[in-house]
């Protein structure tokens, strides 16, 4: 089983479309959650961070349900530079010293807006 | 705002050579990686590094690969003896805690071994 699990898409939407995607992870001890975008051939940027309270970054909304292992991006308004691949991260590392988180991402998303 | 800068941007080299993958982190960061992505497939983890030593590899990392602090500001990938699996866009990121939400990614080198 993936680690994490994404539907890899295309999600074709118009300009002005509300979006979802959902991610599922199967490690528990994943610490923290992330959805990243990546442009074609480019690096990741991280776009935010995800927490069981549910944040909101302007027309982006990301949730965590850590019960059933689920988070879920909303975009609202979708505009052409929306379009990327955007992927769901999970973070797993130690707790001590120098130990450092590695990110463990999923294979992403791929959303084209349409004009 | 800080970048990771990473040289070369595309390096093309025959199979079985060696490589080195250059990367300088942000300056005040202390917490190195390297990732790597196949075309078409998922960004996987290759190796953290803090305090001039190894955190984590991933099963990917074999002794084909090091890393290597040289000078206190560079962060190189080494891969010994190339093969043709290992082409593939090469990420270095750095941190200025071990947590993930301040990880910063550089654009990358894209490995091409033929």
């Amino acid at each position: 089983r993936k680690e994490v699990e994404q539907d890899p898409g295309p999600f074709n939407v118009p300009e002005g479309a509300t979006v979802a995607f959902n991610c599922t992870y199967s490690n528990s001890a994943s610490q923290s959650f992330f959805w990243y975008r990546q442009d074609c051939r480019k690096e990741p940027k991280l776009l935010m961070s995800v927490y069981s309270s549910g944040n909101e970054d302007g027309r982006f909304t990301a949730q965590l349900n850590r019960a059933s292992q689920y988070i879920s991006l909303l975009i609202r308004d979708s505009k052409l530079s929306d379009s990327a691949t955007y992927l769901c991260v999970a973070a797993q590392g130690q707790n001590y010293g120098g130990a450092t988180n590695k990110l463990i991402f999923g294979t992403g998303t791929l959303l084209a807006v349409q004009p | 705002e800080p970048e990771v800068t990473q040289t070369p941007s595309h390096q093309v080299t025959q199979m079985g050579q060696e490589v080195i993958l250059r990367c300088v982190p942000i300056s005040n960061h202390l917490y190195f990686y390297w990732y790597r992505q196949i075309l078409g497939q998922k960004v996987e983890f290759l190796v953290s590094f803090y305090n001039n030593e190894i955190s984590e590899k991933s099963e990917i990392f074999d002794d084909q690969f090091s890393v290597e602090r040289p000078d206190g500001s560079n962060f190189t990938l080494k891969i010994r003896s190339t093969k043709l699996e290992d082409s593939a866009m090469y990420f270095c990121a750095s941190s200025e805690t071990p947590r993930g939400q301040r990880y910063t990614f550089g654009s990358g080198t894209r490995l091409t071994v033929v």
